[in-house]
Formats: C-alpha cells, sequence, structure tokens
C-alpha cells in the first residue's frame, strides 16, 4: 500500500531556532501534500496543501512566512517552522494524495512531535 | 465555523462489547463523511467512508458507520470490539465542493482483554 514518511519523528529545539521537518511519499508519486497541526486532545488542523511545482496554499490564521512549505518533488514536500517558539510546539503530521485521486484518499505520515524549549 | 464534534474523548470496553462512538456535524449541506483510526505508534488509516446511497456503510475490521442526516450524525459501531481495536478513531468531513478534510476531536478507543 502507500507510504508515507516523516521524518524525524521528533525534535526538540531551542526558542529563535528554526526545525526542517520532511515528508516523503515512498511508493507513489504525490502532486499534493497536506500538512495538519494538532494540538492534544484536538482535532488535525489543517495548515496547508502544497501542490507539487506551485506555492502552497495556506489556510487562514496559519502564518506562511513563518511555516515555509516547499513541494520542489513528487515525492518530497518539507515543512519548516522558522524562528520556533514555544508556542509551535505540538504535532506536525503530513499527507499525501496520488494524482487524480479524490481528495479523501490521502495517506499519512506517522508525524513529528516539536518541542521547542 | 463549520466543524465536527466527537463527544467521547475516551472510551474503555472489555473485549467482545458493543462500540458505538458517537459523531455530528455543523454543516447544512452535503458532505462527505469519514471515519480514520490510528493504532498506536501508526499513522492514519481510513475506516470508511460515506459519499451517497444507503446510509449504513461497512468498512474494515466488522465496523459500519451510519449517516443520519436529520441528526447531522454518522456514529460509528462495531457489534464486538477486540482487543486490537484499541486505538484513535477521528471522524472527518468534506464540505460539498471543497477540498478540505475537517476533523473532529478524535476519541481514544481502549479495549481490554
Amino acid at each position: 500500500g502507500a507510504v508515507v514518511s516523516q521524518h524525524p519523528s521528533w525534535v526538540i529545539c531551542k526558542s529563535g531556532t528554526s526545525v526542517k521537518i520532511e515528508c516523503r511519499s515512498l511508493d507513489f508519486q504525490a502532486t499534493t501534500m497536506f500538512w495538519y497541526r494538532q494540538f492534544p486532545k484536538q482535532s488535525l488542523m489543517l495548515m496547508a496543501t502544497s501542490n507539487e511545482g506551485s506555492k502552497a496554499t495556506y489556510e487562514q490564521g496559519v502564518e506562511k512566512d513563518k511555516f515555509l512549505i516547499n513541494h520542489a518533488s513528487l515525492t518530497l514536500s518539507t515543512l519548516t517552522v522558522t524562528s520556533a517558539h514555544p508556542e509551535d510546539s505540538s504535532f506536525y503530521i503530513c499527507s499525501a494524495s496520488p494524482p487524480a485521486s479524490n481528495i479523501y484518499e490521502q495517506y499519512f505520515g506517522p508525524g513529528t512531535r516539536l518541542t521547542v524549549t | 465555523a463549520q466543524s465536527v464534534s466527537q463527544h467521547n474523548h475516551h472510551v474503555i470496553l472489555s473485549e467482545a462489547a458493543s462500540l458505538e462512538l458517537g459523531c455530528n456535524y455543523s454543516y447544512g449541506g452535503t458532505v462527505n463523511l469519514f471515519w480514520y483510526v490510528q493504532y498506536p505508534g501508526q499513522h492514519l488509516q481510513l475506516l470508511l467512508k460515506y459519499f451517497s446511497g444507503d446510509p449504513l456503510v461497512k468498512g474494515i475490521k466488522g465496523f459500519e458507520a451510519e449517516f443520519i442526516k436529520s441528526k447531522f450524525s454518522f456514529n460509528l459501531r462495531k457489534p464486538s470490539v477486540q482487543w486490537s481495536d484499541t486505538a484513535e478513531y477521528f471522524c472527518a468531513v468534506i464540505l460539498y465542493n471543497t477540498d478540505k478534510l475537517i476533523f473532529g476531536t478524535g476519541t481514544r478507543l481502549q479495549v481490554f482483554p
């Protein structure tokens, strides 16, 4: 089946530094990738949708200059949290959709837990 | 704003007990409905989906869900749970003509042998 990986699975960084999270589709090409954020005991909130080769579409309230998304290839999307602060600590999950698929056909990665100290 | 509510945050059952997890959404238009499951240490997986037709849909591993339009609900059921059903369950909707999954807060199910 379709597999999506994320790296790293967890990361601790100091306030003010930047952190990059990778999302890879291992056995299929993903024209669309999604980035979600999940706070404890809350739902997954869509942050942005990225299409290969074009700029990401951010949801309302998500700072695009803070959460930089790059979808440079059909198998890789990256999320960079710039100048991280403790309030950015969260669980970040990516998902990927194969070409010509329905929107619900998203294959999810295992998530990355970010802790900012 | 449109939202999805899962009122059961944590459910504890013994094996062979019946399960029903509630899911309600707030949107008056056409929706597509989903249940996802996340087993410990694993990624989210699609359990079942409803687009149209028979409001009782069957998914994998013996799960089913019933869409009741008048109640804006899409409750998940299983007649007899197993220890291996221990997981987090998320209800989600896609609003008509949108491309976004809106998730509920999730329900943690623990099944004891």
